[in-house]
């Protein structure tokens, strides 16, 4: 089946410096990848949506300066999070979706905590 | 726009019993349903989708059916294990991708031996 991987699992990080995720799907070619971003015990709210090779779309609120994101191959994403703050801190996830890989596959999610 | 009403939680059930987690929604169109489930500390996984009216998904012995008149995707589970215990997410997405999901708040479900 479709897996996606995403790493690290965890990472603490002092305020004002700059974390990088990667997001990699394993077994099938991803043409879009999502990332998203949960609150403690709050729902998945999505971030932006990257296609390969070209520029993400953000959703409202979300700063693109500040999160960015790159898709540059069929099979990786990564979101950086720059000059982070405490307020960052929080559970990140992508999925990706290719032709055969109906349903949205999860990465296992990224903890981050800005000290 | 979409979006995913979920029951609130926690749920709190002791084993053997029969779970049901409502889940309503609305949006444009016809999407597709999700039940996703979220165990302490881990990514989502996906349990279970429906892609159109009166389909139902199944995974696990967990099942739900796309109810477009009602726009309800309930989830079910005649008898829940301890090991059930988790938090479990409704979302829709539009059929083929493209536009992320819209999830629900979540739902916690505590299973008691």
């Amino acid at each position: 089946g479709a897996v996606v991987s995403q790493h690290p699992s965890r990472v603490i990080c002092k305020s004002g410096t700059s974390v990088k995720i990667e997001c990699r799907s394993l077994d099938f070619q991803a043409t879009t990848m999502f990332w998203y971003r949960q609150f403690p015990k709050q729902s998945l709210m999505l971030m932006a949506t990257s296609n390969e090779g070209s520029k993400a779309t953000y959703e409202q609120g979300v700063e693109k300066d500040k999160f960015l994101i790159n898709h540059a191959s069929l099979t990786l994403s990564t979101l950086t999070v720059t000059s982070a703050h405490p307020e960052d801190s929080s559970f990140y996830i992508c999925s990706a979706e290719g032709q055969k890989n109906y349903g949205y596959t999860f990465g296992s999610g990224t903890r981050l905590t800005v000290v | 726009g979409n979006s995913v009403t979920q029951m609130e939680g926690p749920v709190t059930l002791s084993e053997e019993a029969f779970l049901t987690i409502n889940c309503t929604y609305t949006a444009t169109g016809y999407p597709s349903l999700f039940w996703y489930v979220q165990y302490p500390g881990e990514g989502l996984q996906l349990l279970l989708k429906a892609t159109k009216a009166d389909d139902k998904g199944s995974n696990k012995g967990f099942e739900a059916t796309y109810r477009k008149e009602t726009t309800s995707f309930h989830l079910e589970k005649g008898s829940v294990q301890v090991s059930d215990s988790a938090v479990y997410f409704c979302a829709l997405g539009r059929t083929g991708g493209a536009d992320g999901l819209t999830f629900g708040k979540g739902t916690h479900l505590i299973i008691q031996p």
